[in-house]
Parts: C-alpha cells; sequence; structure tokens
C-alpha cells in the first residue's frame, strides 16, 4: 500500500539557518510529489509538486525539493530560514485520484 | 473571491446536536474533498467527490457523518448527535480532480468545531 513517512514530529532551527525535512514514500509507480505548508489557523497551501523531469524543484517563498528515486525521497530544503516560516509542513504523494498524506512536521524557528 | 470558501469559520455546539458544514469549491474544479484535523495530527481523508461519480465514502469514521454535493458545487457535511471526539477542524479541498493523483489540491482555511 502507498504511504507516506514524515521522520520528524518537530524541528527547531535557529533564523537564518538552513533547513531540510524529510519525506519517504512508498508507491508502485512513478509516484506524483507534493510539499504542502499550514500556518497557524489557516488551511493548507501548496509549496511545490513534482510530476517529472528535473529531480530538484523550485517552490514558492523560497524552497526547494529534490526527488530521489533511490531513496525513495522528497526532502525539502531552505537555505535560510525566516520567523515566518514557522509552520506545520506536510508531504503528499498523489495516487490515483487522492494524496496520500504525511503526518506533518512542526518546524521551530529560534530567535 | 477565486479560492475555497469554508462556513462557519467556527462552530461551537452542544454534544448531541447536528451540525452542518460548507464548502464552496474553486469554479470549475470537479473534485472536492473532505479532511479532519484533530488537535496536533495530520489530515484524516472522510470522503471525495468526483463530477457526477458516486462519492467515495471509505474515510467517514460513523453513520453519523454524511456529505452531499449539490449541482457538482457546493458541498456540505453533516455530523448527527456530535460527541466530544468530534471535535476538530474540518477542512475541505478541491482540484482538477483527475485519476492520475497529479492535480493538487486548494484548500479553505477550516470549520474549527467544538463540542461541549
Amino acid at each position: 500500500a502507498q504511504s507516506v513517512t514524515q521522520p520528524d514530529i518537530h524541528i527547531t532551527v535557529s533564523e537564518g539557518a538552513s533547513l531540510e525535512l524529510r519525506c519517504n514514500y512508498s508507491y508502485g509507480a512513478t509516484p506524483y510529489l507534493f510539499w504542502y505548508v499550514q500556518s497557524p489557523g489557516q488551511g493548507l497551501q501548496l509549496l511545490l509538486k513534482y510530476f517529472s523531469g528535473d529531480t530538484l524543484v523550485q517552490g514558492i517563498k523560497g524552497f526547494e525539493a529534490e526527488f530521489k528515486r533511490s531513496q525513495s525521497s522528497f526532502n525539502l530544503r531552505k537555505p535560510s530560514v525566516h520567523w515566518s516560516d514557522a509552520a506545520e509542513y506536510f508531504c503528499a504523494v498523489g495516487s490515483n485520484y487522492q494524496l496520500i498524506w504525511g503526518a506533518g512536521t512542526k518546524l521551530i524557528i529560534k530567535p | 473571491g477565486a479560492g475555497v470558501s469554508q462556513s462557519p469559520s467556527n462552530k461551537v455546539t452542544e454534544k448531541g446536536k447536528d451540525v452542518e458544514l460548507r464548502c464552496d469549491p474553486i469554479s470549475g474544479h470537479t473534485a472536492l474533498y473532505w479532511y479532519r484535523q484533530s488537535l496536533g495530527q495530520g489530515l484524516e481523508f472522510l470522503i471525495y467527490f468526483q463530477g457526477n461519480s458516486a462519492p467515495d465514502k471509505s474515510g467517514l469514521p460513523s453513520d453519523r457523518f454524511s456529505a452531499e454535493r449539490t449541482g457538482g458545487s457546493v458541498s456540505t457535511l453533516t455530523i448527527q448527535r456530535t460527541q466530544q471526539e468530534d471535535s476538530a477542524v474540518y477542512l475541505c479541498a478541491s482540484s482538477l480532480g483527475g485519476v492520475l493523483g497529479n492535480q493538487p489540491q486548494h484548500f479553505g482555511d477550516g470549520t474549527r468545531l467544538s463540542i461541549l
């Protein structure tokens, strides 16, 4: 069965530091992969998506993610985080007509 | 607006009452999803509508939960005889649909439901 794992429930980084959020998936075919962000009290906003082609995908707000088929991973990165990046981040894989969701990683920014 | 609209944004009700939550999807989106998000948890799929097809109700937690989508647009999620464990944020999303799963979902801001 398809699944998505986000191993880190919480991650704390200092403002200005680099960030990497991990996502591993289990899927039999070429996956459609997504990262979403949820700010407090709001719905989810699409950060970026991967369908095919270049394995390094650029998204909004300075985020990028790299698809690594050999590792079944789609990790999210940002070179320098801002306090406004504090939020919860969800990875998802497209399966048939649905998205299979990870449990989320809460990002905490230290001043 | 152009986004997914949900109402009410907050709902407080007494245990045992029925509640209705509304979702207005993005115009032209054929797929509509309902999710539940309990405090500090991920997304729990509830139900999916695609065009005129029969909905996928596989995520509904009990027969107290039902949803309909009128005219392929607005959707209502109804919870009957609410229980305290129904307290959560209910999120609606819409997309262009399709079987490939390659269409991103666009989310509303959710309805925060509190059962006293």
